[in-house]
């Protein structure tokens, strides 16, 4: 089955620098790849998402990027405020019966005012 | 506003007993989940499920059961607990529809056994 790892597992940035999420997958069936976002306390939720056939998407201050030959893809922030601390998500999916996916063990960033 | 709920926030239950886990989704979404997150091994999915009475395993399924006899409902079942399956569970549901794969997230269930 899948596989995705997921580094750093903890990340400490100032306020206003940027921060990088790696992960890399192992089935090169899989075709999506979402991230989400855990604040304390609270369920996880979709920040942003990309498919196979597109190599970057943006959303204001995040974007991913996605090399499906080396299978690896990443989360970037750029001008980081302390609302961005929480825990991060990467996951990856194919084409399953309910496009269930396998996450990442997740990245706990910290944004230090 | 997409909804998913579970039956409870925290839960204690001693070794050996049968335990229940429900979440309910009010959107009509075809694709239900059960995930447990533990720190520093994320969300490992359990079960999953794609229509009413189907059910499928997930990368952990190991002393688990799940059941959906209703389309807005899926329950977990841990038919004998034991102190390594002390967790927080968190429930999921998404639309189904090709295109839309967003995972919805109830507010999770802390379990612990003693």
């Amino acid at each position: 089955g899948e596989n995705v790892e997921q580094h750093p597992s903890t990340l400490s940035v100032q306020e206003g620098d940027s921060a990088v999420i790696k992960c890399t997958y192992s089935d090169s069936a899989s075709n999506y790849f979402p991230w989400y976002k855990q604040e304390l306390g609270k369920r996880p939720q979709l920040i942003i998402d990309i498919r196979s056939n597109v190599g970057e998407k943006k959303d204001q201050r995040i974007a991913v990027t996605l090399n499906k030959t080396a299978k690896h893809f990443s989360l970037h922030i750029t001008e980081t405020q302390p609302e961005d601390s929480a825990v991060y998500f990467c996951a990856a999916s194919f084409s399953g019966s309910a496009r269930q996916l396998t996450f990442g063990s997740g990245t706990q960033l910290t944004v230090l005012p | 506003d997409v909804k998913v709920t579970q039956s409870s926030r925290y839960l204690v239950k001693r070794t050996g007993e049968k335990v229940f886990l429900e979440c309910v989704q009010d959107m009509d979404h075809e694709n239900m989940f059960w995930y447990r997150q533990d720190p520093g091994l994320g969300l490992r999915l359990i079960y999953f499920s794609y229509d009413v009475k189907m059910k499928e395993k997930g990368d952990i399924p190991e002393g688990y059961s799940v059941s959906r006899e209703k389309k807005e409902r899926f329950s977990l079942i841990l038919e004998s607990a034991s102190t390594n399956q002390t967790s927080m569970y968190l429930c999921a549901s998404s639309v189904g529809r090709a295109g839309t794969y967003e995972q919805y997230f109830g507010p999770g269930t802390r379990l612990t056994v003693t």
